[in-house]
């Protein structure tokens, strides 16, 4: 069975301080995809990235950058130079690519409050 | 329409009565997905149509839950007897058609808050 673990329950930083959320997954299928969801304090669930289990490059977007490593099954979301509106909750998902099986298994999330 | 609606936003009820929450996905949206999110917790998965079918209500917690989706579009989550475990927040997401979620990804709404009082 999948399973995804973030151990971090919550982070406190300052703003401008960069900070790094892991993730760490367990499947047997060897093709996977995995997520990133943003929960601000309105609830509502923002998504911001999809990674397949293909594809290992890092990726940027602004001050958001994602890091894929098969080797130690995990996906660490970092942002850099943080602002007092990336407080959230952030959740790691994974979901697997069986026919018929098409929920995502969310982490526990990690709370993230920054400090201006 | 633009984004996933649920309704009502909140709920209080008391225990032992039944309650209905609804979901309106975006229009096109095949898939549609209800999960369950207590306090402090991750997202608990309920239940997967396509369709107006239910393929995965492998989440469903007990018989006192039950879910229906009309017309392949708007679905209505039902919770019977009540009871003060079942407060949480209730989110609905859909997504595109696709051979797997992970194709597309969710779009989740709101919510709607459940407390049982």
């Amino acid at each position: 069975a999948q399973k995804v673990t973030q151990a971090q329950t919550e982070i406190s930083v300052v703003e401008k301080e960069d900070v790094t959320l892991d993730c760490v997954y367990e499947t047997r299928d060897t093709t996977y995809y995995l997520f990133w969801y943003k929960q601000p304090p309105s609830g509502e669930l923002v998504f911001l990235i999809r990674r397949n289990s293909f594809d290992e490059q890092n990726e940027i977007s602004g001050r958001y950058s994602w890091n894929f490593q098969k080797s130690t099954s995990s996906f660490n979301f970092t942002i850099t130079a943080s602002q007092v509106v990336d407080s959230a909750v952030y959740f790691c998902a994974l979901s697997e690519a069986l026919m018929g099986r098409r929920a995502l298994t969310f982490g526990s999330g990690t709370r993230l409050q920054v400090q201006p | 329409g633009a984004g996933v609606s649920q309704s009502p936003s909140n709920k209080v009820t008391e225990k032992g009565k039944d309650v209905e929450l609804r979901c309106d996905p975006i229009s096109g949206h095949t898939a549609l997905y209800w999960y369950r999110q207590s306090l402090g917790q991750g997202l608990e998965f309920l239940i997967y149509f396509q369709g107006n079918s239910a393929p995965d209500k492998s989440g469903l917690p007990s018989d006192r839950f039950s879910a229906e989706r009309t017309g392949g579009s708007v679905s209505t989550l039902t919770i019977q007897r009540t009871q003060q475990e079942d407060s949480a927040v209730y989110l609905c997401a859909s997504s595109l058609p696709g051979t797997n979620t992970g194709v597309y990804g969710y779009t989740f709404g709101s919510g709607t808050r459940l407390t049982v009082v």
